[in-house]
């Protein structure tokens, strides 16, 4: 069945340190790819996205590209801040769009000290 | 708006008690969800409505009884829960089961005494 691995937490960066949380994946056909964030004591939020291979999703300066051929959707920001401390989820499903059955990571805490 | 509401926000109860949660979403999303999250975990499917029909349920103990009244509302009824059910439940919707991305609500953090 699908499976999505990501990278064991928790990551400390200080702030403005450029950050990577590895992803990577198995699934048969073309599943799209999601990051979502949990800030504490909320739900998730749907951080970005990417739906075909060499797309890139981006959003408040995170990006990650759909890597078909290493099967990864590595999330990176150039500069975090300490608002960025938050619980990052990569996910994916078998069809464009998260509306069908979302496979998700194990999740990894990121922790931005001033 | 994409926003998905959960009342209320935290619970306490007994095992012999009954309560309900309660998800509201105004997108007009004929899909909509229960998740279940332990701490430190990501969230785990319960129950999947899709146009007020009940279309997974992810073999959920019984004590977990969802309902979906309308396109907007999806409520999940609690009842002799186990201290093991303590849990952060999740409400989503989307715009169909296989169209459209989840948008999650807050939240009800539930504690079972």
């Amino acid at each position: 069945g699908d499976s999505v691995t990501q990278m064991e937490g928790p990551v400390t960066l200080s702030e403005e340190a450029f950050l990577t949380i590895n992803c990577t994946y198995t699934a048969t056909g073309y599943p799209s790819l999601f990051w979502y964030v949990q800030y504490p004591g909320e739900g998730l939020q749907l951080l970005l996205k990417a739906t075909k291979a060499d797309d890139k999703g981006s959003n408040k300066g995170f990006e990650a590209t759909y890597r078909k051929e290493t099967t990864s959707f590595h999330l990176e920001k150039g500069s975090v801040q300490v608002s960025d401390s938050a619980v990052y989820f990569c996910a994916l499903t078998p069809r464009e769009g998260s509306g069908s059955r979302l496979t998700f990571g194990e999740g990894t805490q990121l922790t931005v000290n001033p | 708006d994409t926003e998905v509401t959960q009342t209320p926000k935290h619970l306490v109860m007994g095992m012999t008690n009954k309560k309900s949660l309660k998800c509201e979403q105004h997108m007009g999303h004929r899909a909509m969800y229960w998740y279940k999250q332990k701490a430190k975990k990501p969230p785990e499917l319960m129950f999947v409505y899709s146009y007020e029909k009940l279309s997974i349920n992810e073999s959920v103990p019984s004590r977990f009884s969802p309902e979906c009244p309308n396109s907007s509302l999806l409520n999940l009824h609690l009842h002799a829960l186990q201290p093991e059910d303590s849990a952060l439940y999740l409400c989503a919707s989307s715009q169909d089961t296989g169209l459209g991305d989840q948008y999650f609500g807050p939240g009800t953090r539930l504690l079972v005494l």
